[in-house]
């Protein structure tokens, strides 16, 4: 099976700009994830979505928001960017009811 | 409010000894628990997990013991490798909780010496 992907891998915008990240998850997993990567905070935990609802979410402002699709394909969306979302932004997906989540690439996002 | 700490910043370890990662949480309603490894600029990789109905689970050359009481986990690796080389973090869930949520200790780096 092939893993998760996440589109593009790198990426660098401008401050007050917005951003969308896209994860492709595993074939058959309908829950995906996001976490937020940096070397003050770690790995945080952004949102999570299952069949298109989202069923959790983690203490980010609400500039961060997400969404997922029929298929399963989930997108995450930055706007009005600051320096300190600079990060390694992750995509995890897993079987509905398991909790082993299975991590993408990362997308890494420069904000200048 | 770290809900879940891994105290060693970093181990080194000779190649072909047992590697001894230390992971301890706060939150009582953790329930499933897992270890993954991490190289700069790519995504976690799931190695091992274990399940709060068991105080230990194997996998080759790793297993990870759970301690309820003291609410602490650990990752043995052995033997170790000089590919093992790497950023090794736990992670904690609430099984019961709506959703799939991982929190995260902050990550142990390992150094293996051939």
């Amino acid at each position: 099976k092939a893993g998760v992907t996440q589109t593009p891998r790198y990426l660098i915008k401008t401050r007050g700009q917005q951003v969308t990240l896209s994860c492709s998850p595993i074939s058959g997993h309908r829950s995906v994830s996001w976490y937020q990567q940096t070397p003050g905070q770690g790995l945080q935990f952004l949102f999570e979505y299952f069949s298109e609802t989202q069923r959790n979410k983690g203490n980010f402002p609400g500039r961060f928001s997400g969404r997922q699709f029929s298929n399963s394909r989930s997108e995450m969306n930055v706007s009005t960017l600051e320096l300190g979302d600079s990060a390694l932004y992750l995509c995890a997906s897993s079987l509905y009811g398991t909790d082993t989540q299975y991590f993408g690439p990362g997308t890494r996002l420069t904000v200048l | 409010d770290q809900q879940v700490k891994q105290n060693s910043p970093s181990l080194s370890v000779q190649e072909g000894r047992i590697s001894i990662l230390n992971c301890d949480y706060t939150n009582s309603m953790f329930d499933y628990f897992l270890w993954y490894k991490k190289y700069p600029a790519e995504g976690p990789t799931f190695l091992i997990s274990i399940s709060s109905i068991k105080d230990k689970n194997e996998d080759g050359r790793f297993t990870v013991f759970l301690n309820k009481s003291a609410k602490h986990l650990s990752l043995h690796i052995v033997p170790s490798q000089p590919g093992d080389s790497a950023v090794y973090f736990c992670a904690a869930s609430a099984v019961q909780a709506a959703g799939n949520k991982l929190t995260f200790g902050g990550g142990t780096r390992v150094l293996v010496k051939p």
